[in-house]
């Protein structure tokens, strides 16, 4: 069964530092993408970062960066450098190429809030 | 460049009433994703069209949910007769290669 755990409801962080939200995934299909989606206090869903299975290197872009350790099952999404804005639930989750339609299971989100 | 817009933002209907969400995704995009997410638990996904196409319904709840998608644009997701555990979010999804989606800011539904 393919399943996406986030272990962590709430999470807090210092403004400027960084913090590591924690997510593992369960799937025996050898090709899969990996997602971190964050969901601020307004509702919509922003897409942060994407890291596929195959690829060599951790995904990162600006900010954001994507701790995958393949062997441990874990893709936690590392936040440098933390802003007021970072405030928000976010969501890892998981797309399997197998089944060939890109739809993607989620995690339970963990909530992470920055303090000044 | 538009992102996906959904249609209501929030929507209060009592029980046994009929709700229409609506998503337009991003242009030019083929392939249309709803998903849902009740309170407290996890996102679920619902169904998938590929253009018009029903690629996969496997996560609708059961057959008071019906979804359409006209010529490929936009979808519409129907709920007849609405019940109360039905509240909860609803999102709806685009992408062009089933690679990085685009979500809209999704739809709060409360039947009461």
């Amino acid at each position: 069964a393919q399943k996406i755990t986030q272990t962590q409801p709430g999470m807090f962080v210092q403004e400027k530092e960084a913090v590591t939200l924690d997510c593992t995934y369960d799937t025996s299909d050898p090709s899969y993408g990996l997602f971190w989606y964050k969901q601020p206090s307004s509702g919509e869903m922003i897409f942060l970062i994407y890291q596929g299975s195959y690829d060599q290197q951790n995904a990162t872009e600006g900010r954001y960066s994507l701790n995958f350790q393949k062997a441990r099952k874990s893709a936690n999404l590392v936040i440098s450098a933390s802003q007021l804005g970072d405030s928000a639930m976010y969501f890892c989750a998981m797309s399997v190429h197998s089944s060939n339609t890109g739809k993607l299971i989620f995690g339970q989100g963990t909530t992470l809030q920055v303090k000044p | 460049e538009a992102g996906v817009t959904q249609f209501p933002s929030h929507s209060v209907i009592e029980k046994g009433q009929t709700v229409t969400l609506r998503c337009d995704p991003i242009s030019g995009h083929d392939n249309l994703y709803w998903y849902r997410r009740v309170m407290g638990k996890e996102i679920k996904f619902l169904l998938h069209f590929v253009k018009e196409s029903k690629q996969d319904e496997s996560g609708m709840p059961n057959n008071r949910f019906l979804a359409e998608r006209t010529g490929g644009t936009y979808s519409t997701l129907k709920v007849q007769p609405a019940e109360l555990e039905d509240s909860g979010v609803y999102f709806c999804a685009s992408s062009q290669d089933r690679a990085k989606a685009f979500f809209g800011q999704g739809t709060r539904l409360t039947v009461v």
